[in-house]
């Protein structure tokens, strides 16, 4: 079946542009999360959403960062007032129920601020 | 606090050697654990995973890890490399965090390179 799907693959912004990410997360999969990887680390947690309530952001890294899952499938990520430090590939990766159970990702938008 | 670290962020062996690749975990609870490999321009990918079952965990690809609680490690391991394991791998601890819910603390990778 369909993985999880992220678009655009890659994004280039000027610094202060808003940007918005897609992830398409697996279908029937009730549990979404949010990844930051920058260069040479691991992932980084951002947020988890639970069907369409977010249980988790406590790994946004401040208020320009924000994300909806309003129908509990398709989740955005939104970037405002963009920062040469946000550069970064952004990871989407869901599961079915959430505690244990294993997390599938996307591929990635790979992120640029100028 | 609860982390993750992988030893060595590189780790180079040559084709058909032993491949070891190491990970220790802090936790206050029991742990699950997983490891990732990661292919170039491409996402995450599971290859086991370790849930308090068997304390020796088989994976996709001959991969195999052992959870060891006195040790506090998980360390991967393959008979025999191959050139196609070059890639970079991932350990990660899934640990409750609030209301209830979880979350993947990942190591900072280590990237494997097979000589032929």
């Amino acid at each position: 079946g369909a993985g999880v799907s992220q678009t655009p693959s890659n994004k280039v912004t000027e610094k202060g542009k808003y940007v918005e990410l897609r992830c398409d997360p697996i279908s029937g999969h009730t549990a979404l999360y949010w990844y930051r990887q920058s260069l040479g680390q691991g992932p980084e947690f951002l947020i988890y959403f639970q069907g369409t309530g977010a249980a988790d952001d406590s790994g946004l890294p401040n208020d320009r960062f924000f994300a909806v899952r309003p129908e509990g499938s398709v989740s955005t990520l939104k970037i405002q007032r963009t920062e040469r430090g946000d550069s970064a590939v952004y990871l989407c990766a869901s599961s079915l129920l959430g505690e244990s159970d294993t997390q599938y990702f996307g591929p990635g938008t790979r992120l640029t601020v100028l | 606090a609860q982390s993750v670290t992988q030893l060595g962020s590189h780790v180079s062996v040559s084709e058909g050697a032993l491949v070891l690749l190491r990970c220790n975990y802090s936790s206050s609870v029991p742990p699950y654990l997983f490891w990732y490999v990661q292919y170039p321009n491409q996402g995450l990918q599971l290859l086991l995973k370790y849930t308090s079952a068997a304390t020796l965990v088989k994976g996709i690809n001959g991969f195999e890890a052992e959870f060891k609680k006195s040790e506090t490690s998980f360390h991967l391991t393959k008979p025999s490399a191959h050139m196609s394991d070059a890639a970079e791998y991932f350990c990660a601890v899934s640990l409750p965090g609030s209301s209830g819910t979880y979350k993947y603390i990942f190591g900072t990778g280590t990237r494997l390179k097979v000589l032929a």
